[in-house]
């Protein structure tokens, strides 16, 4: 079974291009949450998905970033006009029920560069 | 606010050793925390949970336990290797129930 899978794991950038991240999920699990880990800093929650849905973007930038979770394929976390600030190491997550009710398994996460 | 706390100073220690790690939190009322590991240029690793009803939790040479009154929980690992020098990362369901968040981590480095 394989686990989380990320990819790209390394994005390089320049200040005003689009970021496109994805993740794909542990068979079976339908719950993907992404995470924000700034150089030196802890693991912030960015946004929780369900298929289809986002339950919970509380985390979320309100500007330039966006998620989804398409009834087929990867959840996607896009960031449009990049910034230096940007720079960080984004993990995704997923559970088979809902959040925290199960261990999260954590991808290998991308690290984005923006120069 | 909700906080969670962890030693953001590095844990030397020898090889051999009991490796102690804390993590307190605050305006927490969790029905469980957990522990993760996690390397450099990698994802946390889940180690252990432990429930609101439980004092303590083993596996393998890891030991937990978990405070509700000091809202603390202590990690253990017991006779350290250079292999589990990581950092490690303490995390709680919030009060909504929808999000695990996560302390700043404890480096941990066991010397040989």
């Amino acid at each position: 079974n394989a686990g989380v899978m990320q990819n790209p794991r390394h994005l390089v950038r320049r200040r005003g291009q689009e970021a496109r991240l994805r993740c794909s999920p542990m068979k079976g699990h339908s719950h993907v949450y992404w995470y924000r880990q700034l150089p030196e800093e802890g693991l912030k929650f960015m946004v929780y998905l369900q298929k289809e849905n986002i339950i919970d973007e509380s985390g979320m930038p309100k500007e330039r970033f966006s998620a989804e979770f398409p009834k087929e394929g990867p959840s996607i976390l896009r960031i449009q006009q990049v910034v230096r600030g940007d720079s960080a190491a984004y993990f995704c997550a997923s559970s088979p029920y809902t959040a925290g009710a199960d261990t999260q398994y954590f991808g290998p996460g991308t690290r984005l560069t923006v120069l | 606010s909700q906080k969670i706390e962890q030693n953001s100073e590095a844990l030397n220690i020898q090889e051999g050793k009991t490796a102690t790690l804390t993590c307190n939190y605050t305006n927490y009322s969790p029905a469980y925390l957990q522990w993760y590991r996690q390397d450099p240029g990698r994802g946390p690793v889940f180690l252990l949970l432990i429930r609101e009803n439980e004092k303590e939790k083993r596996k393998e040479r890891l030991k937990v336990t978990f405070d509700t009154t000091l809202k603390q929980s202590l990690f253990h690992i017991t006779a350290s290797q250079p292999a589990d020098s990581a950092t490690y990362l303490c995390a709680l369901l919030n009060n909504a129930g929808n999000m695990l968040t996560f302390g700043g981590g404890t480096r941990l480095m066991v010397k040989p």
